[in-house]
């Protein structure tokens, strides 16, 4: 498969706990996005990367949330102190440096807090 | 920023009917509507997409349409089969990479 992958799959995990995602994008992708969709909505933005540069970041990134992409190549989401309200489907899309407006998506990390 | 609203939230059809969903965008300056299909479980895949200098795009049973008088933007499904089932949504962008998404809509089409 040469899409966008994303591990782990399902992520069950205790208040208070750190977790951290990763995300490989379609290799000769430059951009690299996350989302987080909860249920019954669409994604929410949350930052994206241009190579290994993150040029914007949401509103909705709070200081418990931190993303890199140290390469270039594939990029990682951790959350720091995890709140019941981060539970959700956590997705990573993709973009060539051709069609920058074609976002692919991967098939998300679902993050449960309990 | 932009607010995306989309209608129905639910919608169903009988097979080999047309469906339409429309969706509504605040900020004029918008310049990109996706369009995407997230079947259950699975990732948003894009189905379609238009730029606002265009008014209208077509690919085989499936076309968007767009008038940015008056802010609204809308999918057509022609010939619908039971694997259109799924949840679709729109979303609007001002500039990459911010994508603002509408709320969704749940497709069922009834054999």
């Amino acid at each position: 498969d040469t899409g966008v992958s994303q591990n782990p799959r399902h992520k069950i995990t205790k208040r208070g706990q750190n977790v951290t995602f990763r995300c490989d994008p379609i290799s000769e992708h430059n951009r690299l996005y996350w989302y987080r969709q909860t249920l019954g909505q669409g994604p929410e933005f949350l930052t994206y990367f241009q190579n290994e540069a993150q040029l914007e970041k949401s509103r909705l990134l709070s200081d418990r949330f931190s993303a890199e992409r140290p390469k270039g190549s594939f990029s990682t989401l951790e959350i720091q102190r995890t709140e019941q309200g981060d539970s959700a489907m956590y997705l990573c899309a993709s973009s060539s440096r051709v069609n920058h407006y074609e976002q692919y998506f991967g098939p998300g990390t679902r993050l449960t807090v309990t | 920023g932009e607010n995306v609203e989309q209608h129905p939230s639910t919608l169903s059809v009988q097979e080999g009917d047309s469906a339409v969903i429309k969706c509504t965008y605040s900020d004029s300056a918008s310049n990109y509507f996706p369009w995407y299909k997230q079947e259950l479980g699975k990732r948003p895949q894009l189905i379609i997409d238009i730029r606002s200098n265009v008014g209208e795009k077509k690919d085989q049973r499936i076309a968007v349409t767009l008038n940015k008088t008056a802010k609204h933007f809308s999918l057509h499904i022609t010939e619908t089969q039971p694997e259109d089932s799924a949840v679709y949504f729109c979303a609007a962008s001002i500039m990459p990479p911010q994508f603002y998404f509408g709320t969704g809509t749940s497709l069922t089409v009834i054999p």
